[in-house]
């Protein structure tokens, strides 16, 4: 299993700029996530999936948007990217039964600057 | 949006000190507590899921205590080793979503 992989690893935009960060997972995890981590501030939740065709916002959803179409992939968008998006973004996963009993798996990570 | 609080922010202590971190979350409407260690340049794995007032897990060096009704965990590290070093975090749960503490930093010189 690959478990939870991201891309890009690395990505500068230009203010005004829109990408989308890809996240897929190959465990059949139901529970699925988006965080930000910014220096001092630890992890910060975007926005959560909790199965296909289901999502819903987390404590700093503003200026992101997320589908679920499939199981296994779960891609964050950024329509008009701003400097204070300028973060490093760690999607996870959790497996059916929810973070309540289960661990989460994060994958590596997208270190995105916005200049 | 759960308050989870981590201390102290960062340790430096020396190869073969034992440490321990605390970890405070709200004791009501709790699910899970939930320990991490992350490693610079890399992701966040898991140390441990509790979830049972007076849990207490361990592997390795490493072990786990958990207080539900006061709301706090404890994390400990006996005989610290370099390879130690590390940002442990916790996260306390509610249904669907963990809430994470800023990490602790620890540092392990030889």
């Amino acid at each position: 299993n690959a478990g939870v992989t991201q891309t890009p690893k690395f990505r500068i935009l230009k203010i005004g700029q829109s990408m989308t960060l890809q996240c897929t997972q190959d465990m059949n995890h139901n529970y699925m996530y988006w965080y930000r981590q910014d220096p001092g501030m630890g992890l910060k939740l975007i926005y959560y999936s909790v199965g296909a065709g289901i999502t819903d916002k987390g404590e700093v959803p503003n200026g992101y948007n997320v589908s679920r179409s499939t199981t296994e992939d779960f891609p964050l968008r950024l329509e008009l990217a701003a400097p204070s998006q300028t973060s490093v973004y760690f999607c996870a996963s959790t497996e059916g039964g929810g973070p309540s009993f289960n661990e989460q798996f994060f994958g590596p990570g997208t270190r995105l600057t916005v200049l | 949006i759960l308050n989870v609080e981590q201390s102290p922010q960062s340790l430096h202590v020396q190869e073969g000190d034992s440490t321990n971190f605390t970890c405070s979350f709200p004791s009501s409407n709790f699910y899970a507590l939930h320990w991490y260690r992350w490693e610079t340049a890399k992701s966040p794995e898991a140390l441990f899921v509790m979830t049972l007032n007076g849990d207490e897990k361990k592997k390795g060096r490493i072990s786990a205590t958990l207080n539900t009704k006061e709301g706090y965990s404890y994390l400990y590290i006996k005989g610290s080793q370099p390879e130690d070093s590390a940002t442990y975090l916790c996260a306390s749960t509610g249904y669907s979503t963990l809430t994470f503490g800023k990490g602790t930093m620890l540092l392990v010189s030889p």
